[in-house]
């Protein structure tokens, strides 16, 4: 079983429209956890940390379900911008894992 | 503020060459470092990393090998590449934080092996 894993996508949406996606994780012990965005051919960048009790960026709200071992990046308000693709990172110890990506595409 | 330096951004080696990729990481100590190789169109694959010098933990089995020869310096190498060794290779460091570890990447290096 992987570490760490996502639905792949692609999510095709519409400018403005929400988009919400999973990932899932095997390891009970994990610590940390993650988004990171990744551009086309560029090195993957942080997007926000998720913390137990959930939070917002902006228009990005992460949530930590310990329970199911699972964390969710919701996005609200798409932007042409917003189009990448979405890695979900856990950390156990100093290892930090990631999952393969889920893709977005927002179209005008 | 910290930065990490990655080169060269694109490298085409023969089958059978060797390799040394280089990281060095400024304006921090004692990072924990991170070799990672994503091949086309996949995930991010862990390949090494390390939290001291001369401290390196391999991931998985291969054709690699990686050395920390210096604090803020992480050195992947290869005596022989393979065509399967191909891909998008990503030096990142990171700190534990307040709990909380968080990494960055350096801009990559696109290896193709012919």
């Amino acid at each position: 079983r992987k570490e760490v894993e996502q639905d792949p996508g692609p999510f095709n949406v519409p400018e403005g429209a929400t988009v919400a996606f999973n990932c899932t994780y095997s390891n009970s012990a994990s610590q940390s956890f993650f988004w990171y965005r990744q551009d086309c051919r560029k090195e993957p960048k942080l997007l926000m940390s998720v913390y137990s009790s959930g939070n917002e960026d902006g228009r990005f709200t992460a949530q930590l379900n310990r329970a199911s071992q699972y964390i969710s990046l919701l996005i609200r308000d798409s932007k042409l911008s917003d189009s990448a693709t979405y890695l979900c990172v856990v950390r156990v110890d100093y290892k930090l894992s990631f999952g393969a990506g889920t893709t977005v595409t927002v179209r005008a | 503020s910290q930065t990490i330096h990655q080169w060269p951004a694109t490298l085409v080696q023969p089958v059978g060459s060797p390799l040394s990729l280089e990281c060095t990481v400024e304006g921090t100590s004692n990072p924990n470092l991170y070799w990672y190789r994503q091949a086309a169109g996949r995930g991010l694959q862990l390949l090494f990393y390390s939290v001291g010098i001369g401290q390196i933990s391999s991931e998985v089995p291969q054709n690699l090998s990686a050395s920390r020869p210096q604090d803020r310096q992480f050195i992947l190498s290869s005596k022989k590449l393979l065509l399967s060794d191909s891909g998008f290779y990503l030096c990142a460091w990171s700190l534990v934080r307040e709990g909380r570890t968080e990494a960055f990447f350096g801009q990559g290096t696109r290896l193709t092996v012919v």
